[in-house]
């Protein structure tokens, strides 16, 4: 079974910039997550999507990320403008279904706002 | 005060050795526990999930949750330089908004 896809896996931008994420879930998961992980942290969930619904978006920046789910398969995050803070791991993970499925992660984004 | 506290370490073992990593929790409506291992510059891996006070087993792990301490373990058994990662615990509840919350990480190195 493939996994959690992401790309690209490691970006450097400069602050203002804009830049993308893009993620392909396990096929069949319904339940698509993103988080940031910001070094030496856990992860941080951004947004949950349920199929191309939002379940979850309370922690996310709205003034410059925004997250789509076309279809309820991949995922794209968006970050406009970038901050110098917006330095982390972005992950992407799915789940069969909502929590308490266990959830499944992909790679990772590592993004770097110089 | 946070939702999950785990204690980052650095954790530095002998190989063979018997380790515990641990987690404390403040919100008694988790149900759902979970380990996840971390290797450096890749995705978290689930190890372990457990639904509920008790044990569970699997090879050299045993992830061990205590509701009335509000305090999960994994225990890794016979340590090896492959396990040496960062070990993150996680936990969600059906009464807690579905939400995922994750501790810091421990990480861990096992010295050959």
């Amino acid at each position: 079974e493939a996994g959690v896809a992401q790309s690209p896996r490691y970006k450097i931008i400069e602050k203002r910039q804009s830049v993308a994420f893009w993620c392909n879930p396990i096929s069949g998961h319904a339940t698509l997550y993103w988080y940031q992980q910001i070094l030496g942290q856990g992860p941080k969930l951004l947004i949950q999507f349920q199929n191309n619904g939002v379940v979850d978006d309370s922690q996310l920046p709205k003034d410059r990320f925004s997250a789509e789910r076309l279809k309820g398969v991949d995922s794209t995050l968006k970050i406009q403008p970038a901050k110098l803070e917006d330095s982390a791991v972005y992950l992407c993970a799915s789940s069969l279904a909502p929590p308490p499925y266990e959830q499944y992660f992909g790679p990772g984004t590592r993004l770097t706002v110089t | 005060q946070k939702e999950v506290e785990q204690d980052p370490g650095p954790l530095s073992v002998p190989e063979g050795a018997i380790v515990s990593l641990n987690c404390t929790y403040s919100n008694s409506a988790f149900q759902y526990f979970m380990w996840y291992r971390q290797y450096s510059r890749k995705g978290p891996e689930l190890l372990m999930y457990t639904y509920s006070s008790g044990n569970k087993e699997d090879g050299r792990f045993t992830a061990q949750v205590d509701k009335s301490s509000k305090y999960i373990s994994l225990f890794i058994r016979d340590s090896q330089p492959s396990d040496s990662a960062t070990y993150l615990c996680a936990m969600t509840s059906t009464n807690t908004g579905n939400q995922f919350y994750f501790g810091t990480g421990t990480s861990l190195t096992v010295i050959p």
